[in-house]
C-alpha cells in the first residue's frame, strides 16, 4: 500500500512569506505527527494529531506555526511570515490508534525541504 | 525531561568491519520505548527496531543486533560485517508513556542527534 506522502518535496520562499506543507497519511492511521529536522536542532517534535484534534502542540516553536487536520486524514502545517531559521526538513509521521501502552509505531514520509531566503 | 544522547557524531569504517553505535537515554518514566531509525541519503526515516522498557533481551536481525541495558540506560546498535549500503545517518529515539506528565506523551519521539555512518569499500 501507499506510504506517507508529503508535498511539496522542496519549497523555496522569501523571508516574510507564508508557506503551507501538506501530509497525506497512510489510510487508517489516525495518529499524525509533525517533526522538524534542522542542522542546529536535530530532529524535534512539533505537534501531534489524534483524528482532527491536536492534544499536544508543545513542540511548535512560535505562534507563526500552526497546523490543522481535516476529515482525520490530510494535515497541513502552516508557517506564517517565514524566517531564515525556519529553514529545515519538515517530516510527517503517521500511526495506528494509540494502544493502552501509549505506543504506536510511526511511519515517516519523505519530508519537505523548506529553504527561506 | 527525557533526553537521548548519541555521543558519536560520525563514524567511518571499512567494509566488513563491525561497528557499534552508542545510545544513552534519560527518562523518569518506568514505561517507555526505545527505537532505532535509519536515514539513508534519500532522506526518509526507516524504522529498524523498537524495544519496550520491560524487555531487556538482546535482539539479532541478520547483521544487526541491539544491546539494551537498563542499568546503564543504554541501547546500543551493532552492525556486523558492515556494507557500503549501511552508510546512512542512524537515530536512536525514546517514547515515554508519560506517567510523570500525569497522562500520556502520545507516543511522540525524542531523538538523539544522530550518528553519521560511512562505510568505505
Amino acid at each position: 500500500g501507499a506510504g506517507v506522502s508529503q508535498s511539496p518535496s522542496n519549497k523555496v520562499t522569501e523571508k516574510g512569506k507564508d508557506v503551507e506543507l501538506r501530509c497525506d497519511p497512510i489510510s487508517g492511521h489516525t495518529a499524525l505527527y509533525w517533526y522538524r529536522q534542522s542542522l542546529g536542532q536535530g530532529l524535534e517534535f512539533l505537534i501531534y494529531f489524534q483524528g482532527n484534534s491536536a492534544p499536544d502542540k508543545s513542540g511548535l516553536p512560535s505562534d507563526r506555526f500552526s497546523a490543522e487536520r481535516t476529515g482525520g486524514s490530510v494535515s497541513t502545517l502552516t508557517i506564517q511570515r517565514t524566517q531564515q531559521e525556519d529553514s529545515a526538513v519538515y517530516l510527517c509521521a503517521t500511526g495506528r490508534p494509540l494502544q493502552r501502552s501509549f505506543y504506536n509505531e510511526q511511519f515517516f514520509g519523505p519530508g519537505t525541504r523548506l529553504t527561506v531566503l | 525531561a527525557q533526553k537521548v544522547t548519541q555521543a558519536q557524531t560520525e563514524i567511518s569504517v571499512v567494509e566488513k568491519e563491525d561497528v557499534t553505535l552508542d545510545c544513552v537515554y534519560e527518562t523518569r518514566d518506568t514505561t517507555y520505548y526505545l527505537f532505532w531509525y535509519k536515514q539513508p541519503p534519500s532522506g526518509e526515516l526507516v524504522f529498524l527496531i523498537r524495544r519496550n522498557s520491560f524487555d531487556e533481551q538482546n535482539e539479532i536481525s541478520g547483521r544487526y543486533s541491539w544491546n539494551f541495558q537498563k542499568s546503564t540506560s543504554s541501547f546500543n546498535f551493532t552492525i556486523t560485517a558492515s556494507q557500503v549500503v549501511d552508510s546512512a545517518v542512524y537515530f536512536c529515539a525514546l517514547s515515554e508513556a508519560g506517567q510523570n506528565a500525569g497522562g500520556t506523551s502520545y507516543g511522540k519521539l525524542t531523538f538523539g542527534q544522530g550518528t553519521i555512518l560511512t562505510v568505505h569499500p
